[in-house]
C-alpha cells in the first residue's frame, strides 16, 4: 500500500482538462516539495514536475502542479492521445524515506 | 546529453545473488548523487535509497537495509545495486535515477532515469 494516494483511474475527452489528485501528510507533502512523474508500458518514468509546480525544460506547459496542504494536484490541459500513461506523484517524508503514490492510469477518450 | 544505462534481465533463483550495473553518460559522475528505485510488476515505484557518488556513502531507505548493497566503481562511472539472498518478492524492475541537484546536497529529485534492468526471482 502506497504512502501517498492517487485515484487509481481518470479519463476525458481529447483537448478536455483533468487533475488528477495526490493525498499525503503533514510529514511529506505538507512539508516538503511534490515531484510528478509520467510513465508509459515498459518505459522509464519521466520527470513533468519538480518542487511541486515548476517544469523541466521540454515538458509543455499543458503540464502543471499545485499544492494545498497536503494534497498535490496535477493538471494536464488540451489532453492529447499521446497523454495516456500512468502518472505518479512521489515526496520526501520527515522519516528520511521517498514516498511514491500507487500512480493513476490516464484515459483519453 | 546525460544518460544512464543498465545491465539487462536476469532469471535468478531463490537464495542466490544479482548485481545491476548503472553506466552513466553525458556529466561528471561524481558531481551527482545516485538513486535507486523498485517497481514490482503493476506496482508504484518504491524508493530503496541513494549512494553519494562523491564519498561512496549509501543510504538505504528501511525495508532495503541488509540483503541491498550500492557501491561504486567511479574510474566507470558506474554505480552498481547488488542483492542477496533473492526472494520472489524481489521480482521487480530495478531503476537507477540521478540525483537532479549537485553533490553535497540530497534534494530528492530525480531528473534522468535508466532504462531499468528486470530481475525474476523463481525456482
Amino acid at each position: 500500500q502506497s504512502v501517498l494516494t492517487q485515484p487509481p483511474s481518470v479519463s476525458a475527452a481529447p483537448g478536455q482538462k483533468v487533475a488528477i489528485s495526490c493525498s499525503g501528510a503533514t510529514s511529506n507533502i505538507g512539508s516538503n516539495y511534490v515531484f510528478w512523474y509520467q510513465q508509459f508500458p515498459g518505459i522509464a518514468p519521466k520527470l513533468l514536475i519538480y518542487d511541486t509546480n515548476k517544469r523541466p525544460s521540454g515538458i509543455p506547459d499543458r503540464f502543471s502542479g499545485s499544492k494545498s496542504g497536503t494534497s498535490a494536484t496535477l493538471g494536464i490541459s488540451g489532453l492529447q492521445t499521446g497523454d495516456e500513461a500512468v502518472y505518479y506523484c512521489t515526496s520526501w517524508d520527515t522519516s528520511l524515506s521517498g514516498v511514491f503514490g500507487g500512480g493513476t492510469k490516464l484515459t483519453v477518450l | 546529453q546525460v544518460q544512464l544505462v543498465q545491465s539487462g534481465s536476469d532469471l535468478k533463483k531463490p537464495g542466490a545473488s544479482v548485481k545491476v550495473s548503472c553506466k552513466a553518460s553525458g556529466y561528471t559522475f561524481t558531481k551527482y548523487g545516485m538513486n535507486w528505485v523498485r517497481q514490482a510488476p503493476g506496482q508504484g515505484p518504491e524508493w530503496m535509497g541513494w549512494i553519494d557518488t562523491n564519498t561512496g556513502n549509501p543510504t538505504y531507505a528501511q525495508g532495503f537495509r541488509g540483503r541491498f548493497v550500492f557501491s561504486l566503481d567511479t574510474s566507470a562511472s558506474t554505480t552498481y545495486l547488488q542483492i542477496s539472498r533473492l526472494k520472489p518478492e524481489d521480482t521487480a524492475v530495478y531503476y537507477c535515477a540521478r540525483e537532479g541537484v549537485a553533490l553535497p546536497q540530497y534534494y530528492y529529485y530525480m531528473d534522468v532515469w535508466g532504462n531499468g534492468a528486470t530481475v525474476t526471482v523463481s525456482s
